[in-house]
């Protein structure tokens, strides 16, 4: 069975740093796309990046709204997904979700975590 | 405001069918497959279409998704109470080289 766990959320102040994790297990995590995917209290989904599959050279790939100040990254032998989040801002608030497509078809996010809330405020 | 243009929100009676509409442009919609997310509250999304119009299994088939030109639209048939939830689109957007989102319609069965 797909599982996708997150972990690493909490309070932050403005400014600060978060780094999150998602453990996968029940698939090879190095077949397939991984992405991040939030969503503000109250508001709808927005894209954070993702990264491509080990076949895809590990490709990141960012939404404008963070990239500069948010990296992907991944650690097959730990089957493991992070994001380190620095230079927070308090529109970064949301629950964070990593979510797993098909190998096929990356786009079609067909399995996502429970999520991690991250509260940045002062 | 969202790249892809959702109805704020929907409504339909029991045994009716509602569609629900994404509008895009050339550079999304226009150009890539679109995915549907059913959503409810305090929970992950679940994905409800993919490329355009096929269903992952365990999908009821009163779900169906179509797209032409630079739009989609999600049909839910025989609406039932357990439908009310929160629906978004997605696609890639190559103009903005990153996955976007509708923002979201809120479904409510009365």
């Amino acid at each position: 069975e797909v599982q996708l766990v997150e972990s690493g959320g909490g309070l932050v102040q403005p400014g600060g740093s978060l780094r999150l994790s998602c453990a996968a297990s029940g698939f090879t995590f190095s077949d397939y796309y991984m992405d991040w995917v939030r969503q503000a209290p109250g508001k709808g989904l927005e894209w954070v990046g993702r990264s491509k599959n080990k076949a895809k050279g590990y490709t990141i790939e960012y939404a404008a709204s963070v990239k500069g100040r948010f990296t992907i990254s991944r650690d097959d032998a730990k089957n493991s997904l992070y994001l380190q989040m620095n230079s927070l801002k308090t529109e970064d608030t949301a629950v964070y979700y990593c979510s797993r497509g098909d190998v096929e078809v990356p786009s079609a996010l067909n399995h996502w975590g429970q999520g991690t809330l991250v509260t940045v405020s002062s | 405001q969202s790249v892809l243009t959702q109805p704020p929100s929907a409504s339909g009676t029991p045994g009716q069918r509602v569609t629900i509409s994404c509008s895009g442009s050339s550079a999304n919609i226009g150009k890539n497959n679109v995915y549907w997310y059913q959503q409810f509250p305090g929970t992950a999304p679940k994905l409800l279409i993919y490329m355009n119009n096929q269903r992952p299994s365990g999908v009821p088939d009163r779900f169906s998704g179509s797209k032409s030109g630079t739009s989609a639209s999600l049909a839910i048939s025989g609406l039932r109470s357990e439908d009310e939830a929160d629906y978004y689109c997605s696609t890639w957007d190559a103009s903005l080289s990153g996955r976007v989102f509708g923002g979201g319609t809120k479904l409510t069965v009365l």
